[in-house]
């Protein structure tokens, strides 16, 4: 049984430009998260997807978007990209209702030179 | 406000006790968590507690909260070399899809 599969692994970009990362969830859970660690620090939510639509963002720019493909995985884009941005990201999936416990994926480190 | 606090490392001898401490701010948590990350990978959920639950024991782990002080820890009985990692607390809230984790607490198990 397969845990969270996120791609790439590591991920290397110039400021300015834009960069896709991508999630593939637990079997048997609809419902993908996204969150943001930077060095050091703990995770940082960004938004959460279910049924296809972003049903709750935390406080990121517009930059930050996403979405879910019926088969439920998700896609994080990231535009404009600022040095700021290098962090892990973290992709986590649940299902089974509002407090259902997130299994995370191993990341994917994103560094911007 | 939404507020998670932890101290920012631990070391203890292989085979002791570790106690990992947690402080939260928001009173209407449901639900309490700690995952433990290893060097370059996500993180793996441990355990979780209701926020009506005093204690929840699992095998090595025992978790104790105390709502009116809103403190939360995690015992990790025998420990080992294998748990050496950064423990994070984290909270969920009724009114919230998302979780408020800490810095994250560094465990160093010497040989």
């Amino acid at each position: 049984d397969a845990g969270v599969t996120q791609s790439p692994t590591h991920l290397i970009k110039t400021r300015g430009q834009q960069v896709t990362l991508r999630c593939s969830p637990k079997s048997g859970h609809d419902t993908v998260s996204w969150y943001q660690q930077a060095l050091g620090q703990g995770p940082q939510f960004i938004f959460q997807y279910y049924e296809e639509e972003e049903r709750q963002r935390g406080n990121f720019p517009d930059r930050f978007s996403g979405h879910q493909f019926p088969n439920y995985s998700s896609e994080l884009n990231v535009n404009a990209l600022l040095l700021g941005d290098s962090a892990l990201y973290l992709c986590a999936s649940t299902g089974g209702g509002r407090n259902s416990p997130l299994h995370f994926g191993n990341g994917t480190r994103l560094t911007v030179t | 406000g939404e507020d998670v606090e932890q101290s920012l490392f631990l070391s203890v001898r292989e085979g002791d006790s570790s106690v990992i401490n947690c402080t939260y701010t928001d009173s209407s948590s449901t639900y309490l968590y700690w995952y433990k990350q290893e060097p370059g990978a996500g993180l793996q959920l441990l355990t979780y507690i209701f926020s009506n639950m005093d204690m929840k024991q699992d095998q090595r782990l025992t978790v104790l909260l105390n709502k009116k002080d809103k403190h939360l820890s995690l015992r990790i009985a025998d420990t080992q070399t294998g748990d050496s990692a950064i423990y994070f607390c984290a909270e969920s809230m009724s009114s919230s899809y998302k979780l408020i984790f800490g810095s994250g607490t560094r465990l160093l198990v010497r040989p």
